[in-house]
């Protein structure tokens, strides 16, 4: 069974820094392209960020690019978010989501990590 | 980046009625080589995460009751409850992934 757990979110100061955590089971992790996605209160979905297998590629939503990044560590299985500079308006739910073999949709997301960026 | 656009947003059906939904890309999101629309729709209940229901615009995901379709082509897309049931009361969106940077569409909130 596919399982993604993600976890690091919590209360941060605005400019402050975080990384979230997905732990990935149940498929093989390093052949697979994986997405951060999120969503503020009340809000609707928004893609934030993507990582090729093997690393080869990352892309980031215009929103974010230069103050989050986004890794992986095969040996690990697991997916991180690294969220520097953060703003009330990072304030969301962030999910992680695996890809298909197929095509670059989502059939798996995690249960997500709530972020709030408040002083 | 491709903006995608639904409507309405949001709508109250009967139960035992269609309900339809649809989506408009700011570009084509038909892949020419192979003649797939890069088109997906989600199904979001309250505190879950989104669930898969159609990819490349009309294929049913595993384990999706038939009463769910998707349609449509290059920038027009619909998807479509043929008899809604009480679960089917969520927010639903639909995404490109044509483009490196994917986008969803804002939701469309269906109430009974």
């Amino acid at each position: 069974e596919v399982q993604l757990v993600e976890s690091g979110g919590g209360l941060v100061q605005p400019g402050g820094f975080l990384r979230l955590s997905c732990a990935a089971s149940g498929f093989t992790f390093s052949t697979y392209s994986m997405n951060w996605v999120r969503q503020a209160p009340g809000k609707g979905l928004q893609w934030i960020s993507y990582i090729r297998s093997g690393a080869t590629a990352s892309f980031y939503a215009d929103s974010v690019k230069g103050r989050f990044t986004i890794s992986r560590d095969d040996t690990r299985n697991s997916l991180y978010l690294y969220m520097n500079s953060l703003t009330a308006e990072d304030t969301a739910i962030y999910y992680c989501t695996t890809e298909s073999e197929g095509g670059s949709y989502s059939p798996y997301w995690g249960q997500g990590a709530l972020v709030t960026v408040s002083s | 980046d491709i903006v995608m656009t639904q409507s309405p947003d949001s709508l109250a059906v009967s139960l035992g009625e269609r309900a339809t939904i649809n989506c408009k890309s700011s570009e084509s999101v038909l892949y020419s080589s192979n003649n797939k629309n890069y088109l997906a729709w989600y199904q979001q209940k309250p505190g879950q995460p989104p669930k898969l229901l159609i990819y490349w615009a009309s294929t049913r995901e595993s384990g999706v009751p038939d009463r769910f379709s998707g349609s449509g082509s290059g920038t027009d897309f619909t998807l479509t409850i043929s008899s809604l049931q009480a679960e089917d009361v969520a927010v639903y969106y639909c995404q490109q992934y044509y483009s490196t940077h994917y986008s969803f569409g804002q939701g469309t909130k269906l109430e009974i």
